[in-house]
């Protein structure tokens, strides 16, 4: 069984760019989850989705953060304009339901400057 | 709101010596609790988790977790190191009664050959 994929695996912009990444996660999973993962602490939950709906988005920054799931299976994670302090690994991850297992993705490496 | 505690950022052993990492949490309601390793520029892997069942959960790799209600501790084990067991490991706890993880800040394991 595939995993969760992720692209690209790094990235390195200028303050004010912006950036995508995309994750494609386990054939038949439901429930998507993008976390953010700050060097040193442990991952922050940005967003979930069921399906093509969002669950909980309450600790995106909305004001630069955006995430989408359109047909309710690949989905991405987009920030524009980019800050020094979005510098971190951006970690997808999906389930098969709310209450089930999370499987993670290998992570993308974003570094701003 | 839920929440753990990983108590120490760094934990160095022998390699044959009994592996302890420390992980206490605050959860108004019974909680799911899991240990995830994450190996260096890999995603998170579950090795166990509790979801009030029986209170000493085995999980992968020689890994065990007890849970103890009156200490509000989820402590992982494992009797004898191995050099291939440093990696970072972090505790977390379902948010919501859900098997959504919440992360604590992640302990670093070292073995030391």
């Amino acid at each position: 069984e595939a995993g969760v994929a992720q692209s690209p695996r790094y990235k390195i912009i200028e303050k004010r760019q912006s950036v995508a990444f995309w994750c494609n996660p386990i054939s038949g999973h439901a429930t998507l989850y993008w976390y953010q993962q700050i060097l040193g602490q442990g991952p922050k939950l940005l967003i979930q989705f069921q399906n093509n709906g969002v669950v909980d988005d309450s600790q995106l920054p909305k004001d630069r953060f955006s995430a989408e799931r359109l047909k309710g299976v690949d989905s991405t994670l987009k920030i524009q304009p980019a800050k020094l302090e979005d510098s971190a690994v951006y970690l997808c991850a999906s389930s098969s339901g709310l209450n089930t297992e999370a499987f993670f993705g290998q992570g993308t490496r974003l570094t701003v400057v | 709101a839920q929440s753990v505690t990983q108590l120490g950022s760094h934990v160095s052993v022998s390699e044959g010596a009994l592996v302890l990492l420390r992980c206490n949490y605050s959860s108004s309601v019974p909680p799911y609790l899991f240990w995830y390793v994450q190996y260096p520029n890999q995603g998170l892997q579950l090795l166990l988790k509790y979801t009030s069942a029986a209170t000493l959960v085995k999980g992968i790799n020689g890994f065990e977790a007890e849970f103890k209600k009156s200490e509000t501790s989820f402590h992982l084990t494992k009797p004898s190191a191995h050099m291939s067991d440093a990696a970072e490991y972090f505790c977390a706890v379902g948010s919501g009664g859900s098997y959504i993880p919440t992360f604590g800040r992640g302990t670093s394991l070292i073995v030391h050959p």
